[in-house]
């Protein structure tokens, strides 16, 4: 059974830094293409990095040269590193394996 | 960037009854591989977006065949033939022609009279 669990979110002040973790079970995250997507209070999904299968990696124009996307193959994790945050980075964070599997998401808030 | 635009934004429909919900894209979705990457997601309250539809018309493992999706182009539709009570929340499409560059629609909640 594939599941993926969200951790490391919290209140933040501006400026802050985050790291999230995606735990995943019931495949490989190596093999397969896995993103972040956040939802910000009351506001459709936004795609916000991506790690290919093939190690390239995306950002949105939105968080480019703040956010890093990166895996841990040994642990089966999927990460996301988040510097300089703002407040309009205050959203719940999914980790998507493909466009079909979602985790149940990890909520941060940033905020002074 | 493409542009998807969703209506209605709101439904109220009596169980079972049909309800319909349509998608429009600013471009194509069909990609040069032949697919069209049309995805429909079902948000319940407090939880993750769950994947109904993917690649216009395919039910996603799990998924009730009362979710259908059909159309081309640009012109998308859900349907859902018999609302259930557990089919409440609000309802996205989404195209994905490129993965990063993923949109969706601005949301079609979806409440039972």
């Amino acid at each position: 059974e594939v599941q993926l669990v969200e951790s490391g979110g919290g209140l933040i002040q501006p400026g802050g830094s985050l790291r999230l973790s995606c735990a995943a079970s019931g495949f490989t995250v190596n093999s397969n293409d896995m993103s972040w997507v956040r939802q910000a209070p009351g506001k459709g999904p936004e795609w916000v990095s991506v790690i290919y299968s093939g190690d390239s990696t995306y950002y949105a124009d939105s968080v480019k040269g703040r956010f890093t996307i990166s895996r841990d193959n040994s642990k089966n994790t999927l990460y996301l590193q988040m510097n300089s945050l703002r407040a309009e980075d205050t959203a719940m964070y999914y980790c998507v394996r493909g466009r079909g599997y979602w985790g149940q998401g990890t909520l941060v808030t940033v905020s002074s | 960037d493409i542009v998807m635009t969703q209506t209605p934004l709101s439904l109220s429909v009596t169980p079972g009854q049909p309800a319909s919900i349509s998608c429009k894209s600013s471009q194509s979705l069909l990609h040069s591989d032949g697919k069209t990457y049309l995805y429909w997601y079902l948000q319940k309250p407090g939880q993750s977006p769950q994947l109904l539809i993917y690649e216009v018309s395919n039910r996603f493992s799990g998924v009730p065949d009362r979710f259908s999706g059909s159309g081309s182009g640009t012109d998308f539709t859900l349907k859902i033939s018999r609302v259930e009570a557990e089919d409440v929340g609000v309802y996205y499409c989404m195209q994905s022609i490129q993965l990063p560059r993923s949109s969706f629609g601005q949301g079609t909640k979806l409440e039972i009279k």
